[in-house]
């Protein structure tokens, strides 16, 4: 049974500190996104990739959130520095094509 | 006014029950409208997919878009404990390749 990974799943750190959260996408799937969701926003577009290349990053906080797929196995969000706004879940997507996404178990931040 | 409109809830219910679930949105150019469910301290599911309008039906479940009136609904028959979750609505504009989600709604079915 195929499904995304998320690592860590839970992660608490100190403001200011650097966080960075791994995906690996279902073997295959070309298409990856990354949300992040809160009681308040509900689930937000960060960013998405296709064939590795970042099509839309448009939702992402540009100074200090960057997105990158090194590989088509891994994804990675990076905060950097992370301030307590910043607490919330992270969830990783992948699909074939954007209507189909199945996600990750998301992990859970918060930043003291 | 965020594009997508979704009642948090929560909303309970017995079981057995039939269950509304609703969104509203803004942009009329939304085209593609999904239902997603997600259980606490998972990811969510597509349970739903539909483009453009009208109903489609899929077991206990059918989702019903009504574009005149920008509303979108979910119906839950006989409802179960299991089917007790969040659940968010999701929608497109053509060519968009992106979801804009509601805010969800947490649903509880009583035993």
């Amino acid at each position: 049974d195929a499904r995304v990974t998320q690592t860590p799943r839970d992660k608490v750190t100190e403001m200011g500190q650097e966080v960075t959260m791994r995906c690996q996408p279902i073997l295959g799937h070309n298409t990856v996104f990354w949300y992040r969701q809160t009681m308040m926003q509900g689930l937000e577009l960060l960013a998405y990739f296709r064939n590795r290349a970042p099509l839309d990053d448009s939702g992402m906080p540009k100074d200090r959130f960057s997105a990158e797929m090194p590989d088509a196995t891994l994804a990675t969000l990076k905060i950097q520095p992370s301030e307590p706004r910043d607490s919330a879940v992270y969830f990783c997507a992948s699909g074939l094509s954007w209507d189909t996404q199945y996600f990750g178990p998301g992990t859970r931040l918060t930043v003291l | 006014q965020k594009e997508v409109e979704q009642d948090p809830g929560p909303l309970s219910v017995p079981e057995g029950a039939i269950v509304s679930l609703n969104c509203t949105y803004s942009n009329s150019a939304f085209q593609y409208f999904m239902w997603y469910r997600q259980y606490s301290r998972k990811g969510p599911e597509l349970l739903m997919y539909t483009y453009s309008s009208g109903n489609k039906e899929d077991g206990r479940f059918t989702a019903q878009v009504d574009k005149s009136s920008k509303y979108i609904s979910l119906f839950i028959r006989d409802s179960q404990p299991s089917d007790s979750a969040t659940y968010l609505c999701a929608m497109s504009l053509q060519g968009a390749q992106k979801l804009v989600f509601g805010q969800g709604t947490r649903l509880t079915i009583n035993p």
